[in-house]
């Protein structure tokens, strides 16, 4: 399967800054890249879904304004939770997917959001 | 809609008994089938997917997992449970076209005991 980083792992900030998160295929070319949060003990939640060079398609109830999503590559896709907020505390995690994965989705190692 | 259940949130094993992790699901078309595994703090890696074919699916780790149309059900298993694979479970349906969004079960957390 392909190797997905996400950079960083972890990241403490304060009320009203932006964060930015960073998903890489280092092995596989990713055409479409899926974003989701986790809150503890609960399942993964869709926020969007990106197709390189194309925009991002938002779930109902994610806030396109909040949650920038910017699929810059094949290999890079960009995810800035803007004007952050305690509330915005959670794990993110990206997944891929390829046109010759099939429908199968390889998913990054997460980044746990603090915002004071 | 498409939905999946897991109905158990917690489940504890001793090491060595057998395993069993439900999934029922709601699909309308022919659903892809997966099983992940997400240990604390971490993504979640496949353990095994079913499409089409043979219906008993064998994945990694040792788990097996048995899709069963008429009970709407895509069960894990595993024969003899080791410590290390006390982690959380999901459950995901999605279709077999590429690009298209996986709905995931809650998650089942498993417990091993020594």
């Amino acid at each position: 399967g392909a190797v997905v980083s996400q950079h960083p792992s972890r990241v403490i900030c304060k009320s009203g800054t932006s964060v930015k998160i960073e998903c890489r295929s280092l092995d596989f070319q990713a055409t479409t890249m899926f974003w989701y949060r986790q809150f503890p003990k609960q399942s993964l939640m869709l926020m969007a879904t990106s197709n390189e060079g194309s925009k991002a398609t938002y779930e109902q109830g994610v806030e396109k304004d909040k949650f920038l999503i910017n699929h810059a590559s094949l290999t890079l896709s960009t995810l800035t939770v803007t004007s952050a907020h305690p509330e915005d505390s959670s794990f993110y995690i990206c997944s891929l997917t390829s046109r010759g994965s099939y429908n199968e989705q390889f998913f990054g190692p997460g980044t746990r959001l603090t915002v004071l | 809609a498409q939905s999946v259940t897991q109905p158990d949130i917690h489940i504890t094993v001793s090491e060595g008994a057998s395993l069993e992790l439900r999934c029922n699901y709601s699909y309308g078309a022919t659903p892809y089938l997966f099983w992940y595994v997400q240990s604390p703090g971490q993504g979640l890696q496949l353990l095994l997917k079913y499409f089409s074919g043979d219906t008993l699916v064998q994945g990694i780790k040792g788990f097996e997992a048995e899709f069963k149309r008429s009970q709407s059900s895509f069960n894990l298993r595993k024969p003899s449970v080791h410590w290390s694979d006390a982690a959380e479970y999901f459950c995901a349906v999605g279709p077999m076209e590429y690009g298209n969004k996986l709905v995931f079960g809650a998650g089942t957390i498993l417990r091993v005991k020594s």
